[in-house]
């Protein structure tokens, strides 16, 4: 998966901690989407940002989740006070830009995060 | 976006074709046709896409019927590495990117 790098690769964390997600995206890809993956169950979307701004947030939960990609460094996905329901495997996802023929996302392995 | 509806799982031989069908009849005209894969517990990644003509790359074939309500991703010669969830997605282009998964087909290629 040509470069898109996910950490941790596993993340453990008792129930009310934060969780942080990071993301590095293709070198030069300046488009980042997050999806989720509940157990036994499809890959769900919940943010498509650009350089310092959110595009897109419809699939993220109003409540305990938030999502940057700042000018310089990772794309962060942070899940607040977290509760057993969000275990689940997050994908980070990049793309050079919209529009035009080479749009295909390139995936990152995830984290897979689980709340004990 | 378009819905798609594809079989839940599909059996293939080692070598074989694998053919893997996909009905998407409300697609609208702007809305291409992408097809990932995901491997177990790997992220999804992109195999191939197109509008109307059909498609070939170093992975895969995508064959879309004339009124582009169904179309077909064929691996030439599966082999045991090709077992994966297959999604069939449809999209407008500006979003290539934001895909909206549906369940896939399971291929189970087997020797």
């Amino acid at each position: 998966n040509a470069g898109v790098m996910q950490n941790p690769r596993h993340l453990v964390r008792r129930r009310g901690q934060e969780a942080r997600l990071r993301c590095s995206p293709v070198k030069g890809h300046s488009h980042v989407y997050w999806y989720r993956q509940l157990p036994e169950e499809g890959l769900k979307f919940m943010v498509y940002l650009q350089k310092e701004n959110i595009i897109d947030e419809s699939g993220m939960p109003k409540e305990r989740f938030s999502a940057e990609f700042p000018k310089e460094g990772p794309s962060i996905l942070r899940i607040q006070q977290v509760v057993r329901g969000d275990s689940a495997a997050y994908f980070c996802a990049s793309s050079p830009r919209t529009g035009g023929m080479n749009t295909e996302a390139f995936f990152g392995q995830g984290t897979r995060l689980t709340v004990v | 976006d378009a819905k798609t509806t594809q079989p839940p799982s599909m059996d293939c031989a080692e070598g074989r074709a694998a053919n893997l069908p996909c009905n998407h009849s409300t697609i609208s005209g702007n809305e291409y046709v992408y097809w990932y894969r995901q491997i177990h517990s790997q992220g999804p990644q992109y195999i191939i896409h197109g509008l109307k003509n059909n498609e070939t790359n170093e992975m895969a074939s995508l064959i879309i019927t004339e009124d582009r309500k169904s179309s077909t991703l064929i691996l030439p010669h599966a082999t045991l590495r090709d077992t994966a969830v297959y999604y069939c997605i449809v999209g407008p282009e500006t979003s290539g990117s934001r895909l909206t998964f549906g369940e896939g087909t399971q291929l189970t290629v087997n020797p």
